[in-house]
């Protein structure tokens, strides 16, 4: 799997655009990019996923970047129970085995 | 509800003692994934089953070992445990649909050891 780089934590007021960034310089063609959260002690939940168009659903959007090496998500209004960690994870949309790998995640705190 | 099942939601044993530990899928789904997390660690990839047969293996130590049954569910046993298993164990299933791929988590088994 293509290596993601996103930063260790970020801070956000409750009720701005939370706009979490992620590289992935080395993604092939045919990798998508998926957002997950993990929520204290939670097992992680999917929120988002796109190849190379942006992409928009009920909990966030997700914005790929022309050349697909960086995406950010956006969560529009975010809230207390947003506070998460954020896992940016690029792999193939195949069921070949292919686990999903998380690395560090962005540790998101939306703050009063 | 995520429609994963794991139990027992905690489970504190002694050190050399062996557990099991269960999950059920979502109802249609073949994956099943075992990942563990340590305090403050990652989430680490162990064992990964599709319709009763292994399929990819991660950083699963020896003493660890699974396995998916015809209805689907698998159970990840833990044999010899040491201090340093004490951990959440999820699992997790997929399934593809619509084009898309995802996996859908379980809220973990914590396991403590003493």
């Amino acid at each position: 799997d293509a290596k993601t780089t996103q930063p260790p934590s970020m801070d956000c007021a409750e009720g701005r655009a939370a706009n979490l960034p992620c590289n992935h310089s080395t993604i092939s063609g045919n990798e998508y990019v998926y957002w997950y959260r993990q929520i204290h002690s939670q097992g992680p939940q999917y929120i988002i996923h796109g190849l190379k168009n942006n992409e928009t659903n009920e909990m966030a959007s997700l914005i790929i970047t022309e050349d697909r090496k960086s995406s950010t998500l956006i969560l529009p209004h975010a809230t207390l129970r947003d506070t998460a960690v954020y896992y940016c994870i690029v792999r193939p949309n195949n069921n070949a085995g292919n686990m999903l790998t998380f690395g560090g995640g962005t540790r998101l705190m939306v703050k009063p | 509800d995520s429609g994963v099942t794991q139990t027992p939601k905690h489970l504190i044993t002694a050190t050399g003692q062996r557990v099991t530990l269960r999950c059920s899928p979502r109802s249609g789904d073949l994956s099943v994934y075992w990942y563990q997390q340590s305090l403050d660690q990652g989430l680490q990839f162990l064992i990964q089953y599709y319709n009763g047969e292994e399929r990819a293996k991660g950083n699963i130590l020896e003493r660890f070992s699974a396995q998916q049954f015809p209805d689907l569910h698998s159970e990840l046993n833990l044999s010899s445990l040491e201090l340093g298993d004490s951990a959440l164990y999820f699992c997790a299933s997929s399934a593809q649909g619509q084009g898309f791929f995802t996996y859908t988590f379980g809220s973990g088994t914590r396991l403590t050891v003493v």
